[in-house]
């Protein structure tokens, strides 16, 4: 099992909609939850950081971390053609460790 | 969000040459920075950990020799590629990872790193 999962996609949603991306860890002491959005040839981008169960809301963005599931989500409200990218979730164990594991990202595709 | 600046952002290099690229964060002191490498559709590889003033922490499988990690400063890591052949030819990219709530970790600009 993969320390960090998610859907590679492609996933297609019209301009206009809420786009879900999912995310699961299998490590149950993992601390920290972040959301990069990686457009093509470029880094990531930091869009969201998460550290405790429910939702933390930033403007269009909604994380959301359920620790008993071992799930976190990223909902994009009224999806934009700039928001079509790869789109990483990362785990952070614990505070004294920085290290970051990565999924392999969902790549998002806004529909016009 | 921080400021992280990698440099340089691209770069072609003969085969058996040395690549030096620098990574400094703009806007607070970090004492960790990471070193990744990216192929074309395919997820981020960390390659190491660099801490300031100590040794860098390499991944399993990444040579140490060919790879040279420096992290001088509070604000400054470089990785050099040793001896470059085409198969290094990749996206580097660098993060600082920021003390606070969590650690959030901001990434630089990134290197496409061609080697002919």
């Amino acid at each position: 099992q993969k320390e960090v999962e998610q859907n590679s996609g492609p996933l297609s949603v019209p301009e206009g909609a809420i786009a879900s991306l999912n995310c699961t860890y299998s490590d149950r002491v993992s601390q920290s939850f972040f959301w990069y959005r990686q457009y093509s040839g470029k880094s990531p981008e930091l869009i969201m950081s998460i550290y405790s169960n429910g939702d933390k809301e930033d403007g269009r963005f909604t994380a959301q971390l359920n620790k008993a599931s071992q799930y976190v989500s990223l909902l994009i409200r009224d999806s934009q053609p700039s928001d079509s990218a790869t789109y990483l979730c990362a785990v952070n164990k614990d505070f004294g460790n920085e290290k970051l594991t990565f999924g392999t990202g969902t790549r998002l595709t806004i529909i016009p | 969000g921080a400021v992280v600046s990698q440099h340089p952002s691209r770069v072609i290099c003969k085969s058996g040459t040395s690549v030096k690229i620098e990574c400094r964060s703009l806007d607070f002191q970090a004492t960790t920075m990471f070193w990744y490498r990216q192929f074309p559709k395919q997820s981020l590889m960390l390659m190491a950990t660099s801490n300031e003033g100590s040794k860098a922490t390499y991944e399993q499988g990444v040579e140490k020799d060919k790879f040279l990690i420096n992290h001088a400063s509070l604000t400054l890591s470089t990785l050099t590629v040793t001896s470059a052949h085409p198969e290094d030819s990749s996206f580097y990219i660098c993060s600082a990872a920021r003390q606070g709530r969590g650690t959030e970790a901001f990434f630089g600009q990134g290197t496409r790193l061609t080697v002919v």
